[in-house]
């Protein structure tokens, strides 16, 4: 089943503790980006990625750091998290095509920073 | 500054009517648009897309109308139905990149 997975689903941390959030994608997409979502702020890109060793900042990249080492995997790291990243996290891929991108998403990674 | 605005926070339509969800964006740089629906507990799926050099575009049920002189899009639902309640999201691409912006989301409300 071509599906984009995300771990853990929930998480609740401390401010300071080091996390990472994995990604996968099992559809060879080249593209995969981040995204966090907050109440009347919709959905924010925090990182993409356009293909192995390719990355660049979306529009909220500050306090997160990514690696794209394989094909199917974009881990997102929070190197000291801080309670105003508490949000909800959303992890997608697509091909790279004309009509960019229409992504497939994960389920989700609810983040509670306390 | 938001870049891409999707001003009505919710819609209600009763079934079989016609949906109409708006977005407005600022950049003339973005040459994509793109609609997803979201469902409560789950990730965002891809609905429609529209190139910056079309007006319009349709799938079925969903039309996406582009307005680029007053730099508008919308998506219009016809027949609306009960299962297309959900939150929907327009979303605009920078220049043939990577970068997506998207609007807050406008939730949908189709009454039988």
């Amino acid at each position: 089943e071509a599906q984009v997975t995300q771990n853990p689903r929930y998480l609740i941390t401390v401010t300071g503790k080091k996390l990472t959030v994995t990604c996968s994608q099992n559809m060879n997409h080249e593209y995969m980006s981040w995204y966090r979502q907050d109440p009347g702020l919709g959905l924010r890109q925090i990182y993409y990625s356009m293909n192995v060793e390719v990355t660049d900042k979306g529009d909220v990249p500050e306090g997160y750091k990514v690696s794209r080492k394989e094909k199917r995997n974009f881990p997102l790291i929070l190197e000291s998290p801080s309670p105003n990243q508490t949000s909800l996290y959303f992890c997608a891929s697509s091909f790279r095509t004309e009509s960019s991108y229409e992504q497939y998403f994960g389920p989700g990674t609810r983040l509670t920073v306390t | 500054d938001q870049q891409v605005k999707q001003n009505s926070p919710s819609l209600s339509v009763q079934e079989g009517r016609i949906s109409i969800l708006n977005c407005d964006y600022t950049n003339s740089m973005f040459d994509y648009f793109l609609w997803y629906k979201k469902y409560p507990a789950e990730g965002p799926t891809f609905l429609i897309s529209i190139s910056s050099i079309k007006d319009k575009n349709e799938d079925g049920r969903f039309t996406v109308f582009l307005n680029k002189s007053a730099k508008h899009l919308s998506l219009h639902i016809v027949p609306s139905q009960p299962g297309d309640s959900a939150v929907y999201f327009c979303a605009a691409r920078f220049n043939q990149g990577g970068k997506l912006i998207f609007g807050q989301g406008t939730e949908l409300s189709v009454k039988p």
